[in-house]
């Protein structure tokens, strides 16, 4: 595998369902991110990880729970979503921990709450 | 606080050229460009620093007008392969925000 990895590539869920979305990088960076990606709206970081650890939250809902075991690994637990919550959900990676280092992106996770 | 992408969305013909324009409200440090075609990731395509520089690769190019607050992304002789969401990221301080994004659709 290369570059940015995540699973899976679609979700649906029930609002009271949990479930987890997976991010794997093979590219040695040292930072990982999650975008919410909505139609016709910006992407929106919601979380940023630089070495295993959380620097940037963006008052994202608890109902958002990241965990960052390592530097290759980026997960995102969801449980208790609505519907609003239904995008592409994007995992970035770069080498640097600021997004204005080049960002490698994954394919993303279309979810949809129900 | 995010850039403003300008046009919305553009039509070409194979070989006509286009121009995306990204403006910022605040100082910018920098400027990305990333392309996104449907279903797949977005893909990096340069940054520019502040300092006016104009960078390119291929038929795709690009300008920071730092005085301005705004960076164009100028696509000339397009392809097929041109067509997709093309979004700008600005730097502003310690802050970093996408712009909405431009549809850009190239057809034969």
């Amino acid at each position: 595998e290369t570059g940015v990895t995540q699973t899976p590539r679609h979700l649906v869920m029930g609002m009271t369902n949990k479930k987890s979305l997976k991010c794997e990088q093979h590219l040695g960076h040292n930072a990982m991110y999650w975008y919410k990606q909505s139609a016709k709206k910006p992407l929106e970081l919601m979380f940023v990880y630089s070495l295993e650890e959380r620097v940037e939250n963006n008052s994202v809902p608890s109902r958002f729970s990241p965990e960052c075991p390592n530097s290759s690994h980026l997960f995102l637990h969801l449980h208790t979503l609505q519907p609003e919550d239904s995008a592409l959900y994007l995992c970035a990676s770069s080498q640097g921990d600021r997004q204005s280092y080049e960002q490698y992106f994954g394919p993303g996770t279309r979810l949809t709450v129900t | 606080q995010q850039p403003v992408q300008s046009p919305q969305a553009v039509i070409l013909r194979e070989g006509e050229d286009a121009v995306i324009n990204c403006s910022s409200s605040k100082a910018l440090y920098s400027v990305h460009w990333y392309r996104q075609k449907h279903g797949e990731a977005p893909i990096f395509l340069m940054i520019l620093l502040k300092g006016g520089e104009q960078k390119g690769h291929d038929k795709i190019s690009a300008s920071f007008n730092e005085k301005k607050q705004q960076s164009s992304l100028y696509l000339t002789a397009s392809q097929l392969s041109y067509s997709g969401t093309y979004f700008c990221g600005t730097e502003t301080g310690n802050q970093f925000y996408f712009g909405t994004g431009t549809s850009l659709t190239v057809i034969p």
